[in-house]
């Protein structure tokens, strides 16, 4: 089957960092993307990785290991606004399906 | 700029009656889909469409048929709602590069 999975909840510290990861089982791994989602507000695309390795995209990096079906969201020098759930979502070789959305974790920033 | 819309944005109905959510974009995507967010399940895949009445089913398909007349346009139709179909309903494109752009979200109350 299929399955992503994250934890729950994270809780850290402004101006220091945050890493959410991300654990998949799929079949035909076709790519994986990061989005944050507000409260009551709808998901916003972050980033998409397909390739092993870290990518940098400033205040946040996502980092993927195809082989242990791993990912994560590296967010750097945190501010109070970054608080807010980050989902992972796989996409299978199919990409014109939808994604397959982990459950979300919620990032707590605090002063 | 580029936008995903839907309407309504907040619905309330009675258990039996017919509901109609409909999603608009403005950048000629040719793949949409619907998904509906519920706590402790996360984002979860209802349909998707290729291009104008090109439609297949997503995860959770039962209940709900789709309608794409125009390929701005995506509508998603409950026939005789149910109570366990409260939920919030997105609409999302997807992009050439495989981005999905959601829109705000319409929260269905079924009484």
């Amino acid at each position: 089957g299929q399955g992503v999975e994250q934890p729950a909840k994270l809780m850290s510290v402004e101006g220091t960092f945050a890493r959410v990861n991300c654990t998949y089982s799929t079949s035909g791994f076709n790519g994986l993307s990061w989005y944050q989602q507000r409260e009551g507000q709808a998901p916003v695309f972050l980033s998409y990785v397909v390739l092993d390795g870290l990518k940098d995209s400033g205040h946040f990096s996502t980092f993927l290991s195809r082989s242990n079906g791993y990912s994560y969201l590296l967010l750097t020098e945190l501010q109070i606004k970054d608080s807010a759930s980050y989902l992972c979502a796989v996409r299978v070789s199919n990409y014109a399906q939808g994604l397959t959305f982990g459950l979300g974790t919620r990032v707590s920033v605090f002063p | 700029d580029m936008k995903v819309t839907q309407m309504p944005r907040y619905l309330i109905k009675r258990m039996g009656e017919n509901v109609l959510l409909e999603c608009g974009q403005d950048m000629s995507h040719e793949t949409m889909y619907w998904y509906r967010q519920d706590p402790g399940l996360g984002l979860q895949l209802i349909y998707i469409s290729y291009d104008v009445d090109s439609n297949s089913e997503g995860d959770i398909p039962k209940g709900y048929r789709v309608s794409r007349k125009k390929r701005e346009h995506f509508s998603l139709i409950l026939d005789s709602a149910k109570t366990n179909q409260t939920s919030v309903y997105f609409c999302a494109s997807r992009d050439n590069y495989a981005e999905q752009f959601f829109g705000p979200g319409t929260r269905l109350t079924v009484l």
